[in-house]
């Protein structure tokens, strides 16, 4: 079974600056990862896909990276409105199931 | 406008049933394989279950397996969780997402591009 690893658990940094995000599989699993954004009392929000191709709504300062096993999400320039929780995804085509990474919650410091 | 709408959820007993109800509006509704993704309190997402577009495929997440049927009604865009022998650990947000794929080359990536704002399950005493 595949397992998706995502560091840090929490990271506190100030507007205007740039983060890397890391999620980790257990196993190569080419480009088949995901990153979605959640907000406090939201529904999560799909932010890439493909390892690296950005959703509709979301601004060119959020970029995706990686295949194999690491993948990076990178925003740069960070805005209020981007402090939030991400989760990395997989999907195993077998057993099929979708695998989420336990989340990264950037807070503001 | 594309929309999923989930209802259904409330609070019940340890060992109780549960349905829970996706609407769907806004697209192609029997186009899509569909889920149901979860998250308790303070926690990370699980996923849950899956369907094919026809209902003739579903998949379940080992902690479901045996307890909860997912199924879907394409007349009615809907989506359905059947969740019985309820345990205090299925307390979560339940939410339904639509499931999407980009290919390239002979790969295949798959992920969630449409979520629903969710319904609570509440399992307690």
């Amino acid at each position: 079974e595949i397992v998706m690893t995502q560091s840090p658990a929490t990271l506190s940094v100030s507007p205007g600056e740039r983060v890397t995000l890391t999620c980790r599989a257990s196993q190569s699993i080419s480009s088949n990862l995901a990153w979605y954004q959640q907000k406090p009392g939201q529904a999560p929000r799909l932010l890439i896909y493909g390892a690296s191709t950005r959703a509709t709504g979301f601004p060119a300062r959020f970029s995706g990276s990686g295949s194999g096993t690491e993948f990076i999400l990178t925003i740069n320039s960070l805005q209020s409105e981007d402090f939030a929780v991400y989760y990395c995804q997989h999907y195993n085509n077998w057993p099929p199931k979708y695998t989420f990474g336990q989340g990264t919650k950037l807070e503001i410091k | 406008e594309v929309q999923l709408m989930e209802s259904g959820g409330g609070l019940v007993q340890p060992g109780g049933s549960l349905r829970l109800s996706c609407a769907a509006s806004g697209f192609t509704f029997s186009s899509y394989w569909m889920s149901w993704v979860r998250q308790a309190p303070g926690m990370g997402l699980e996923w849950v279950a899956n369907i094919k577009q026809d209902g003739s495929e579903k998949n379940y997440v080992d902690s479901a397996k045996g307890r909860f049927t997912i199924s879907r009604d394409n007349a009615k865009n809907s989506l359905y969780l059947q969740m019985n022998s309820l345990r205090a650990e299925d307390t979560a947000v339940y939410y339904c997402a639509r499931e999407e794929y980009s290919s390239f080359w002979s790969n295949y990536y798959y992920y969630m591009d449409v979520w629903g704002k969710g319904t609570t399950v509440t399992v307690s005493s």
